[in-house]
């Protein structure tokens, strides 16, 4: 069993859909969660960075942490075709990052 | 604000010739420096990291080695390459302090024939 579980996709889904993209783990000692955006042949960009359980906003995404069952989303609102790209989650134990496959998303306008 | 360079955006080399990527960090000092390999479909793969310069760590044994002669310069290399060394190869830098995130350049895609 991987330590980080992501559907690789694709997700496609028409423009203005609400986008929910999830990730579990296995691994108890993640402390910190992270959510990459990555675009065909670049490097992955950082979007959210969280430590609790709970929910972090910014603009129009939402990261989700839920420790207790080791689940971890990212919500996208009103998505936009400049949204289809690879989503990766990533998690650090002691700086440490595992990486989640990606979950390829297609925004249909 | 921190930026961070790869080149070249795009490699192709024969197989058994020799290997030079560089990466280098600007507008931090100290930062950690990372190597990752990213296979189609497939997460990332830590190769190499270092908190220093002369300090590297290798996660995987393999053809690769890495080097760090300068604070926010970081070198990934080969003496021979494989065919198996194929793949888009990223590199990242955080800071020092703290658990901070990693921030990646737009990689280097490698073409082994």
């Amino acid at each position: 069993q991987k330590e980080v579980e992501q559907d690789p996709g694709p997700l496609s889904v028409p423009e203005g859909a609400i986008v929910s993209l999830n990730c579990t783990y296995s691994n108890s000692a993640f402390q910190y969660f992270m959510w990459y955006r990555q675009y065909s042949r670049k490097g992955p960009e950082l979007l959210m960075y969280t430590y609790s359980s709970g929910n972090k906003e910014d603009g129009r995404f939402t990261a989700q942490v839920d420790k207790s069952s080791k689940y971890i989303s990212l919500f996208i609102r009103d998505s936009q075709p400049s949204d289809s790209a690879t989503y990766l989650c990533a998690m650090m134990e002691r700086r440490a990052l595992t990486f989640g496959s990606g979950t390829r998303l297609q925004v249909q306008p | 604000s921190q930026t961070i360079h790869q080149w070249p955006a795009t490699l192709v080399q024969p197989v058994g010739s020799p290997l030079s990527l560089e990466c280098t960090v600007e507008g931090t000092s100290n930062p950690n420096l990372y190597w990752y390999r990213q296979a189609a479909g497939r997460g990332l793969q830590l190769l190499f990291y270092s908190v220093g310069i002369g300090q590297i760590s290798s996660e995987v044994p393999q053809n690769l080695s890495a080097s760090r002669p300068q604070d926010r310069q970081f070198i990934l290399s080969s003496k021979k390459l494989l065919l198996s060394d194929s793949g888009f190869y990223l590199c990242a830098w955080s800071a020092r302090q703290g658990d901070q995130p990693q921030h990646f350049g737009d990689g280097t895609r490698l073409s082994i024939l």
